[in-house]
């Protein structure tokens, strides 16, 4: 089983640039999460999905963020135009259900 | 809305100390628990979890939770940490009836030598 699978592992970047982080759930998972940690605020859901389907995006911080799963063996959480505040490690997780959740080892994205 | 309280911010213990980070949630129905570990630099990674039976769950690494229902409490415990147990702990919740899941704000465990 390979995991969670996330990339980039790191990404460096300018302020107003496209960011562009991606996924690939363990085989046989029907939910993605999307959460994003960093040192002020801890982890915080941005996104999940059920079936492919987003079901509370409501943790999504602006209209600057955008996720989509295209399928069931893929997704990505875009940030456009990305800012310093962006700053932070980006965990994609799966799970089947019921059953727990498995993290990806993170995307860190650091925005000059 | 449904919530997980972590009341420990930050721990310091010496090696051999005996362990119990308190973790409660507000959810009144079914609920799955877990406790999560993230030692530095690395992502989340399961300890152990509570879906239904033995409310005493063992995980690995010898930690151990037990679920209490009546004070909505899912604390965990280890009797004697060790240097390498220092990381961030974080209890989550999840409804039996859907998969979202909720998380603590996390316990930061420093095992001092």
């Amino acid at each position: 089983d390979a995991g969670v699978i996330q990339s980039p592992r790191h990404e460096v970047t300018e302020m107003g640039q496209e960011v562009t982080l991606r996924c690939k759930p363990i085989s046989g998972h029907n939910s993605l999460f999307w959460y994003r940690q960093t040192m002020m605020r801890g982890l915080e859901l941005l996104i999940y999905f059920n079936n492919n389907v987003p079901i509370d995006d409501s943790g999504m911080p602006e209209d600057r963020f955008s996720a989509k799963m295209p399928n069931a063996s893929f997704s990505t959480l875009k940030i456009q135009p990305s800012e310093p505040r962006d700053s932070a490690v980006y965990f994609c997780a799966s799970s089947g259900w019921p059953g727990e959740l498995f993290f990806g080892e993170g995307s860190r994205l650091t925005v000059l | 809305a449904q919530s997980v309280s972590q009341h420990n911010h930050h721990v310091i213990l010496s090696e051999a100390a005996s362990l119990e980070l308190g973790c409660n949630y507000s959810y009144g129905g079914t609920v799955n628990l877990f406790w999560y570990v993230q030692y530095p630099g690395q992502h989340l990674q399961l300890l152990l979890k509570y879906f239904s039976g033995d409310p005493l769950v063992k995980g690995i690494k010898g930690f151990e939770a037990e679920f209490i229902k009546s004070k909505f409490s899912f604390n965990l415990r280890k009797p004697s940490v060790q240097w390498s147990d220092t990381a961030e702990y974080f209890c989550a919740a999840a409804r039996n009836t859907g998969n979202q899941f909720y998380f603590g704000t996390g316990t930061s465990l420093t095992v001092i030598p």
